[in-house]
C-alpha cells in the first residue's frame, strides 16, 4: 500500500466547476497536512495546510480532513484555467524513522477546459 | 530575490560520469532537503538536513552524497552516473524540521546519456 494515494486523473472540469481532489494516506498517527500546486515545469507551492478534522477555506480552495477515514480533500471552487496544474498531497510522518518526512502523493493532473 | 536557489538548472552528461548540484536557501530556514521527481513526475525525498546535521536518509544509493557546509547551503555529489539517475532534483528548505511548508528552488533537470 502506498504511503499518500491520489487519482492520477487527468481530472477534467469545465470553468466554473467545483474540482474535486482526493487522497488517502496509511500512516494513523500523522497530524499534518499539505497540498501543493505545481505547473508544468515548474517547481510546487504550497497552496493549503490542515491540522484539524474538518473543514478549512482559503478564498476558492477548501481542505477538509477526517483524521478516522485517512482522508484529505480539497475542493477548488469556480475553476479558472489558471487552475489547470498538478495538485500534490502531502503528509508529514509524525513518529519514529517517519519524524519530519513529508511524504507526497503520485499527484492529481487537473485541466480546467473554457 | 530568489528564495532558494539551485544550480545548475540544466545538467546533461554521460553514464558514469560524476556531477553536482549546489543548492542555496536565504530565507534563513534550519531544514533542507533533496527530493527527486521522476518522469512520472512521483516526488520522493532523498536527503534532509537541520542546522548541517543529517536527519533523513531513503533508501538511495550510496553513490549520492550530500553535504551541508552550513544551514544555508545544500549540495548533491553524484558518483558513476547511471540512467535511472535521470530526473528532476529539487531542493528545499523549511522552517524547521516537522514543519510542512517546503519552499522549493526551481529544480535541476539531469538527463544522462
Amino acid at each position: 500500500q502506498k504511503e499518500v494515494e491520489q487519482n492520477s486523473g487527468p481530472l477534467s472540469v469545465p470553468e466554473g466547476a467545483i474540482a474535486s481532489l482526493n487522497c488517502t494516506y496509511s500512516d494513523r498517527v500523522s497530524q499534518s497536512f499539505f497540498w501543493y500546486r505545481q505547473y508544468s515545469g515548474k517547481s510546487p507551492e504550497l497552496i493549503m495546510s490542515i491540522y484539524s478534522n474538518g473543514d478549512k477555506e482559503d478564498g476558492r480552495f477548501t481542505a477538509q480532513l477526517n483524521k478516522a477515514s485517512q482522508y484529505v480533500s480539497l475542493l477548488i471552487r469556480d475553476s479558472q484555467p489558471s487552475d489547470s496544474a498538478t495538485y500534490l498531497c502531502a503528509v508529514m510522518g509524525a513518529g519514529g524513522t517517519s519524524y519530519g518526512k513529508l511524504t507526497f502523493g503520485q499527484g492529481t493532473i487537473l485541466t480546467v477546459h473554457p | 530575490d530568489t528564495a532558494v536557489s539551485q544550480t545548475p538548472k540544466y545538467l546533461v552528461t554521460q553514464m558514469g560520469n560524476d556531477k553536482s548540484i549546489k543548492c542555496e536557501q536565504n530565507l534563513g530556514h534550519d531544514t533542507m532537503y533533496w527530493y527527486k521527481q521522476d518522469s512520472k513526475k512521483f516526488l520522493k525525498i532523498m536527503f534532509s538536513y537541520n542546522n548541517k546535521e543529517l536527519i533523513i536518509n531513503e533508501t538511495v544509493p550510496n553513490r549520492f552524497s550530500p553535504k551541508s557546509p552550513d544551514k544555508a547551503h545544500l549540495n548533491l555529489h553524484i558518483n558513476s552516473l547511471e540512467l535511472g539517475d535521470s530526473a528532476v532534483y529539487f531542493c528545499a528548505s523549511s522552517q524547521g524540521l516537522a514543519a510542512g511548508e517546503l519552499f522549493f528552488g526551481e529544480g535541476s533537470r539531469l538527463t544522462v546519456l
